[in-house]
């Protein structure tokens, strides 16, 4: 049974047309992190909440925002998506920050820019 | 610049043929772990190294992380077209208040 789901799998968004990407988890996990992952490349941390505090990487984008109403939930928003953020996108969930806590992927969001 | 070097960055091989991936740093990492990433998925963890010297085996692969926790390695012997795939090392060092650093990744591809 998938533990970290990602909704949906493939998104297609226009330019400049604000976009939602929506991670769910049932493992009860405190901490949920969301990367991005462009071709054949390593994937990038943009931000990550531990329980209900935000923590955002310096390097990432005001473009790029988090929500996470709940436990079970973590949604990335794409205020004005340009063609260079066309990349796959995943979320993962971690017991706990640090090496104690094992980190457990999604399958991904595939976003498409036109 | 990249905390985790890993090599090589593209590798193409024959079927049955022997391979090393590295994963190199000049931090100490607190662990490390290797995962496998298949086109359109997440990665999937395979390992994670704690003890520096450390050696594990998962069938096929061999992993290893340096004695002073800089560097590991995944060694996989009689490569099968099924290993194909992304591995990225992975890995927390003391300085990034325990998020996950990725390695650029290693994508390999065994042909039969």
């Amino acid at each position: 049974d998938a533990m970290v789901i990602q909704n949906p799998r493939y998104q297609v968004t226009q330019f400049g047309k604000p976009v939602t990407l929506s991670c769910s988890q049932t493992l009860n996990h405190n901490v949920m992190y969301w990367y991005q992952q462009k071709s054949s490349q390593a994937p990038k941390l943009l931000f990550h909440y531990y329980d209900k505090d935000f923590n955002n990487e310096a390097d990432t984008p005001d473009n790029f925002q988090s929500r996470r109403p709940n436990t079970s939930f973590c949604f990335l928003d794409i205020r004005s998506p340009g063609l260079g953020d066309a990349a796959m996108y995943l979320c993962a969930t971690s017991s706990r920050l640090g090496d104690s806590g094992r980190y457990t992927f999604g399958s991904g969001t595939r976003l498409t820019v036109v | 610049t990249q905390l985790l070097e890993q090599s090589p960055q593209f590798l193409s091989i024959q079927e049955g043929e022997n391979l090393t991936v590295y994963c190199n740093s000049s931090s100490v990492f607190s662990s490390l772990q290797w995962y496998r990433q298949e086109p359109g998925e997440g990665p999937v963890l395979l390992v994670t190294v704690v003890t520096g010297g450390e050696v594990k085996k998962l069938k096929r692969l061999t992993f290893q992380f340096g004695d002073a926790r800089k560097d590991s390695s995944l060694h996989i012997t009689a490569a099968q077209p099924g290993d194909t795939g992304l591995y990225l090392c992975a890995g927390f060092y003391s300085g990034n208040t325990g998020k996950l650093i990725f390695g650029q990744g290693t994508t390999l591809q065994v042909k039969p």
